[in-house]
């Protein structure tokens, strides 16, 4: 399977403490791409990262990518209780024309 | 506003029945995707489209049935054939460059209910 593969599958943590996300995948990618979906809503793109990045960030998160580990983490620092959320990796295997989103993690931030 | 829109929210069904899903863009976005999303999982690919009449099955197809026949509408049929419909279904849409996906954008998704 190409999928992705969070960890942990829940968080719980306080208001203002960091949480990191991580993602495990088995192919060659183009990108990684990271989501973000509140309970019943669509999801929202967060942030992407192609195979030749290693960091990026974007405003509260920090995205790291090792290609040789085949792995990427996600943190939020200083979380807030509107970061309760399920948090998506979705690589995208090189030579196949999608996404493959693993199961998630679910991230409660408490006030 | 620019975006994605998907209607109706809440679908509700008898066994047995064929139902349509609509999804619609406003992006100018060339691919179009449907997700299925059952509880406390992630998102599985059912059929995706690249460009207008044209489409390729995703990793759940069977069961259901999607037409392209403008860039703005990928409308998704969940047929008589699909054997546990109830779920949360998400249309998606994206650039697509060569063989790069950027990010997707995703409609506010269906809940459809089979009874």
């Amino acid at each position: 399977s190409q999928q992705g593969e969070e960890d942990p599958q829940a968080l719980s943590i306080q208001e203002g403490e960091n949480a990191t996300m991580n993602c495990s995948y088995k192919t060659s990618i183009n990108n990684l791409q990271w989501y973000r979906q509140n309970s019943g809503r669509g999801l929202v793109h967060l942030i992407l990262i192609r195979s030749n990045e290693r960091e990026k960030h974007s405003g509260r998160l920090r995205v790291t990518l090792d290609t040789s580990k085949k792995s990427s983490s996600l943190l939020i620092t200083a979380s807030r209780a509107a970061d309760t959320a399920s948090y998506f990796c979705a690589p995208h295997p090189r030579g196949f024309q999608k996404l493959v989103f693993g199961t998630g993690t679910r991230l409660l931030v408490s006030p | 506003d620019g975006g994605i829109t998907q209607s109706p929210k809440y679908l509700f069904r008898k066994e047995g029945q064929n139902v349509t899903l609509s999804c619609e863009q406003n992006l100018n976005h060339d691919a179009m995707y449907w997700y299925r999303q059952d509880p406390g999982q992630g998102l599985r690919l059912i059929y995706y489209s690249q460009i207008v009449n044209d489409f390729q099955k995703g990793d759940i197809a069977e069961g259901y049935s999607v037409s392209r026949e403008k860039k703005e509408s990928f409308p998704l049929t969940v047929t008589s054939a699909q054997k546990n419909p109830t779920a949360f279904y998400l249309c998606a849409s994206s650039t697509i460059l060569r063989d790069r996906i950027d990010e997707q954008y995703f409609g506010p998704g269906t809940r459809l209910t089979v009874t």
